[in-house]
């Protein structure tokens, strides 16, 4: 099993519905991210938490919101998708104790039509 | 907030090239570290730098630590039809160990 595990992998939802990604993890890791990808853009930050009780927005949480259920789980949440979300979005884990980067998800490919 | 500058951004290259990439910052930065993310999967961690001046192999790829610590390099050598992939390189540089990324190098391997 892998160790960021995101769900769905792929996702297409119509424009004013609400949509959850999920993501697991089984690293132990107290820090968790999300993060959208679009090309040429690069990976933008929308929301992290440090821990289960600590959540932060990111360099673009509008019309975005996220819930840390568990030390092992944050969801992202789009309250009313519209097409400009349409993107990869990559959830990630870190052990804030360390220096040795992130590990990702494979994942979630959405689109909004 | 901190930025990297990520260059090329794009790169077609013969199989068997050897292949150069940096990434250079404002703002110095206490670790540096590199990923690929093939097609249709998410980063990968390639490399870690963590000291000044440091220079790190791993197999074909070697990368660099800057020696003013705002800037980075990766070198691949040999190139073959598998680094094909988005390169990123990403900055830690405050006591939170949170990570600025870069926006990629796209590269292309034509066999």
């Amino acid at each position: 099993d892998a160790d960021v595990t995101q769900t769905p992998r792929n996702r297409i939802t119509k424009t004013g519905k609400r949509i959850m990604l999920e993501c697991s993890q089984t690293k132990g890791h107290d820090r968790m991210y999300w993060y959208r990808q679009d090309p040429g853009l690069g990976l933008r930050l929308i929301y992290y938490s440090f821990d289960v009780k600590d959540i932060n927005k990111g360099e673009i949480s509008d019309g975005y919101s996220v819930s840390r259920q568990a030390q092992a789980k944050f969801s992202l949440s789009l309250e009313s998708a519209i097409p400009n979300q349409t993107a990869l979005y990559f959830c990630a884990t870190s052990d804030g104790s360390s220096n040795y980067g992130y590990t990702f998800g494979s994942g979630t490919r959405l689109t909004v039509v | 907030g901190q930025q990297l500058n990520q260059s090329p951004q794009s790169m077609f290259i013969q199989e068997g090239e050897d292949v150069s990439m940096n990434c250079t910052s404002s703002s110095i930065f206490n670790t540096w570290l590199w990923y690929k993310q093939d097609p249709g999967e998410g980063p990968v961690l390639l490399i870690a730098l963590y000291k000044a001046g440091e220079l790190t192999p791993n197999g074909r790829l070697t990368a660099q630590f800057g020696i003013t610590r705002k800037d980075s390099f990766l070198n691949i050598s040999a190139s073959i039809p598998s680094d094909v992939g988005i390169y990123f390189c990403a900055g830690q540089g405050g006591s939170n160990y949170k990570l600025t990324f870069g926006k990629g190098t796209l590269l292309t391997v034509n066999p």
